[in-house]
């Protein structure tokens, strides 16, 4: 199975920011990466495909980038509305496999 | 208004068995594949199973392959997740997702790949316990 690790799994940052979160791959899948980002007590939320596409409606200061292993969702400017878990998943290979997730709270 | 509303969650004891269901409303259903996830308490997601439009392929977790069956009713909207010889460990919110994927093709060759879960209901829990 392919493992995915996202680091780091807990980040603190001030309103305004850059944050960055890595998610790396055991072994190369390609561009079949999605972000979701997960508030407490909801159901995750598509952000990002195919590793950099932004998905309807979400806002542009989320980005995603990498390729083969190495694979990073950048919110640019962290807002209020952004505290939640992030994971990231791969789809390039069964079984479909998680991060472990990153949880981003306001400093 | 697209949406996914999962139902048959609660309480069980181990061994046991239980039905989960999601119906789906506000998109044509048998044109996508769907996909079950959980979430343990405190923990994250982890995928489970997904079946193809007619229901002809069907994936599965290792950890639930055997156990568990995921099947459809295109005629009414529906997917469902039967679980067998429940454990503790089965614990867990259940997610179903509409599994977004694509035809890729390339030198004469077509593959299915997948591209997100987009829709998203919002959980029925399971609790498996003496």
């Amino acid at each position: 199975d392919i493992q995915l690790t996202q680091s780091p799994s807990f980040l603190s940052a001030s309103v305004g920011d850059r944050v960055t979160i890595t998610c790396r791959a055991s072994q190369g899948i390609g561009s079949s990466v999605v972000w979701y980002q997960q508030e407490p007590g909801k159901a995750p939320k598509v952000l990002i495909s195919a590793t950099s596409t932004l998905q309807s409606g979400v806002p542009s200061r989320f980005s995603g980038s990498g390729s083969r292993t190495e694979f990073t969702l950048t919110i640019s400017s962290l807002q209020p509305e952004d505290v939640a878990t992030y994971y990231c998943q791969q789809l390039h290979i069964y079984p479909l496999t998680f991060g472990g997730g990153t949880r981003v709270d306001i400093k | 208004e697209v949406q996914l509303v999962e139902s048959g969650g609660g309480l069980i004891q181990p061994g046991g068995s239980l039905r989960l269901s999601c119906a789906a409303s506000g998109f044509t259903f048998s044109d996508y594949w769907m996909t079950w996830v959980r979430q343990a308490p405190g923990k994250g997601l982890e995928w489970l199973a997904n079946i193809k439009r007619d229901g002809s392929e069907e994936n599965y977790v290792d950890s639930v392959r055997g156990r568990f069956t995921i099947s459809r009713d295109n005629a009414n909207n529906s997917v469902f997740l039967q679980m067998n010889s429940l454990r503790a460990e089965d614990t867990a919110v259940y997610y179903c997702a509409r599994d977004l994927k694509y035809l890729y093709c390339s030198g004469g060759n077509c593959n299915t790949v997948g591209l997100a879960m987009d829709v998203w209901g919002q959980g029925t829990t399971v609790t498996v316990s003496s």
